[in-house]
């Protein structure tokens, strides 16, 4: 079946510029995670949807990250004013279960940030 | 503040070899998580360790977990090129609101 899809692949800002990524999650999940990925490094936790409420947004690092999740399927992650140091590759997950309930995420294949 | 440490971080080997990947976490968690990421695919989830003295295999990789020593080992078996990859582990309590924090990962090099 089809897995967690992400779009655009790569994307490249300038400076100043608005942005947004988007993630299409397996059909009938109801959680979806948004991560950020620095080279090198492993994911970093930015927020969390159960279906369309976002009930956690403590990693977005920000007030310049938005997430929304409308319907309870597609959620866009939106950078304003992008800053060279948002380049990193923003990474979706979804899962079957709400976030307490053990159960594994399904990752996307990303989105390569480059802010120049 | 629950951080998770990996070590080594980079590990190069040799086909038929034996080796150990360690994950250190800083606060109580029953539950942790091994996922493995090839050089610029996604991550694939590879193990969930649930309770004390849990171990899970697969192939040529087993993961065990002691969560009073807040210690998980992903060992790899007579490594094969094809186990090249970066792997992870996470941690999620409700110390993080059941949310993953990474550890840095492990970049493994196998070497026919």
């Amino acid at each position: 079946g089809a897995g967690v899809s992400q779009s655009p692949r790569y994307k490249v800002a300038k400076r100043g510029q608005d942005v947004a990524l988007r993630c299409d999650p397996i059909s009938g999940h109801v959680s979806l995670f948004w991560y950020q990925q620095a080279l090198g490094q492993g994911p970093e936790f930015l927020t969390y949807f159960q279906n369309e409420a976002q009930l956690d947004k403590s990693g977005l690092p920000s007030d310049r990250f938005f997430a929304e999740r409308p319907e309870g399927s597609v959620s866009t992650l939106k950078i304003q004013r992008t800053q060279q140091e948002d380049s990193a590759v923003y990474l979706c997950a979804s899962s079957l279960a709400n976030w307490v309930e053990v159960e594994t995420q399904y990752f996307g294949p990303g989105t390569r940030l480059l802010v120049l | 503040e629950l951080k998770v440490e990996q070590n080594p971080l980079f590990l190069s080997m040799q086909e038929g070899k034996n080796y150990t990947i360690y994950c250190n976490y800083s606060t109580t968690s029953d539950r942790l998580y091994w996922y493995r990421q090839d050089p610029g695919k996604s991550l694939e989830s590879l193990f969930v360790l649930l309770s004390n003295g849990a171990v899970k295999q697969e192939g040529r990789l087993m993961a065990s977990l002691d969560t009073k020593a807040r210690l998980s080992t992903l060992h790899i078996t007579a490594a094969v090129h094809d186990l090249s990859a970066t792997y992870f582990c996470a941690v999620d309590s409700v110390d993080s609101n059941y949310q993953l924090i990474w550890g840095a990962g492990t970049k493994l090099i196998i070497k026919p």
